[in-house]
């Protein structure tokens, strides 16, 4: 069964820290999703990423399919990057559809 | 941008009544999902949609729950008979097509059953 885990589950940091958040999971992936959950509970999607790196602003992403891991940095942190970071990963199961398995969260609490 | 949306934002309705939870997908997009999440535990597939039936679901997605997309549009999830441990959060979600492509959410509906 494909388990995803996230690392930590809470964070705290202070406005500027660089922040990194950790994701790995334990079958092969098509690729993985890092979403942000707001405290008013809706899901932005933030990068899809299969290998490599993305970038976008101050959020990075990087993937290393060999490793099953999976890391999401946020560069010059600010209050209002404060919310739940969740990894999930998209994955084919047998001849059916894609499908999203998703890591508990981690909570990211920035502090002026 | 294009979003998806979903209606109603918060339904409360009592043990045992039928509740559908409706959402309108990216209008281009082809494959629908839903997702729920109770509070405090990580977000779960229920389902996936596509081309007028179900593609995959979870073992949540029990008798009790079913899928329609009944116009062009409209994307729902009905629970005939709700229980209380159906409180949660619904996420709808779609992508463009079948395969690794982004899946777009929905802000959710939050459903308590008393």
């Amino acid at each position: 069964k494909n388990e995803v885990e996230q690392s930590p589950q809470n964070l705290t940091a202070q406005e500027g820290e660089f922040i990194t958040i950790n994701c790995s999971y334990s079958v092969g992936i098509s690729a993985l999703h890092w979403l942000q959950q707001h405290p008013g509970g809706g899901i932005v999607s933030l990068f899809m990423l299969s290998s490599g790196k993305k970038k976008h602003g101050r959020l990075i992403a990087t993937i290393n399919i060999q490793e099953k891991h999976s890391s999401l940095h946020i560069t010059a942190s600010h209050p209002r990057d404060s919310a739940v970071y969740i990894c999930a990963d998209l994955r084919r199961e047998g001849a059916g559809s894609y499908q999203l398995t998703f890591g508990k969260g981690t909570k990211l609490s920035v502090i002026p | 941008e294009p979003e998806v949306t979903q209606t109603p934002s918060h339904q409360v309705t009592q043990m045992g009544q039928e509740v559908i939870l409706r959402c309108v997908p990216i209008s281009n997009h082809l494959y629908f999902y839903w997702y729920r999440q109770i509070l405090g535990q990580k977000v779960e597939f229920l389902v996936s949609f596509y081309n007028n039936e179900i593609s995959e679901k979870s073992e949540i997605f029990d008798d009790q729950f079913s899928v329609e997309r009944p116009d062009g549009s409209n994307f729902t999830l009905k629970i005939r008979s709700t229980k209380l441990e159906d409180s949660a959060m619904y996420f709808c979600a779609s992508s463009l097509e079948a395969g690794p492509y982004e899946q777009y959410f929905g802000p959710g509906t939050r459903l308590t059953v008393t």
